[in-house]
């Protein structure tokens, strides 16, 4: 039972490049999310998805989209990378609304 | 006024002592409320969830206090092992919003 995944582990990028975070999750759980982390900041939530076939957006969409493949899986997507989407990202799942969260091992992205 | 607010420290404190974070939140409307433990450069975990009663784990205890909108963890009998930071996490009238605080950093120094 590996719980949440995620990949890469580590991405160097040049602005403007794309890139796709991929994000699994074995608890059977309805919902998933994909937050930001930054240094002195609280994680903050870019994208989430309720249940399989819907996405809404978060705190901070600006520059990304997501795919909820099927209900185990939610990638994010950076279609043109600039350095202020440096960060760590997280992806979670959750049984439901105001349940407990999961979180993945993380992406480090650093856009040049 | 942040949504969730932690004292950032560092709470250095020595093996064996007891400490106690607070974390206010500004939205009466939250409804459920977390802590996790994030280790540097790993993912947060969660550590409790915080019920109106409080709840007891071991040498931690949550607490929550609606009429003053904080929570408190409480934890006894500190390891080393315990350094870490500690993040407060609320959620917003039952929806799928999660505010996160950013976060205590604990240091327990042998």
């Amino acid at each position: 039972n590996a719980g949440v995944t995620q990949t890469p582990k580590f991405q160097v990028l040049k602005t403007g490049q794309s890139m796709t975070l991929q994000c699994a999750q074995d608890m059977n759980h309805n919902s998933m999310y994909w937050y930001r982390q930054d240094p002195g900041m609280g994680l903050r939530l870019i994208y989430y998805s309720a249940s399989e076939g819907t996405t809404d957006k978060g705190e901070v969409p600006n520059g990304y989209n997501v795919s909820r493949l099927n209900k185990r899986e939610f990638s994010l997507r950076l279609e043109s990378a600039a350095p202020s989407q440096t960060s760590v990202y997280f992806c979670a799942s959750s049984r439901d609304k105001i349940e407990t969260q999961y979180f993945g091992p993380g992406t480090r992205l650093l856009v040049l | 006024r942040k949504e969730v607010e932690q004292d950032p420290g560092p709470f250095n404190v020595p093996e064996g002592a007891t400490v106690a974070f607070n974390c206010t939140y500004s939205n009466s409307a939250s409804q459920s409320f977390f802590w996790y433990r994030q280790d540097c450069r790993k993912e947060p975990k969660l550590l409790m969830s915080v019920y109106s009663s409080g709840n007891e784990d071991g040498r931690f205890t949550a607490q929550l206090n609606r009429a003053s909108q904080y929570i408190s963890l409480l934890i006894r009998d500190s390891k080393l092992s315990d350094s870490a930071t500690y993040l407060c996490v609320v959620n917003v009238g039952r929806t799928y919003k999660y505010i996160f605080g950013t976060g205590t950093r604990l240091k327990v120094l042998a």
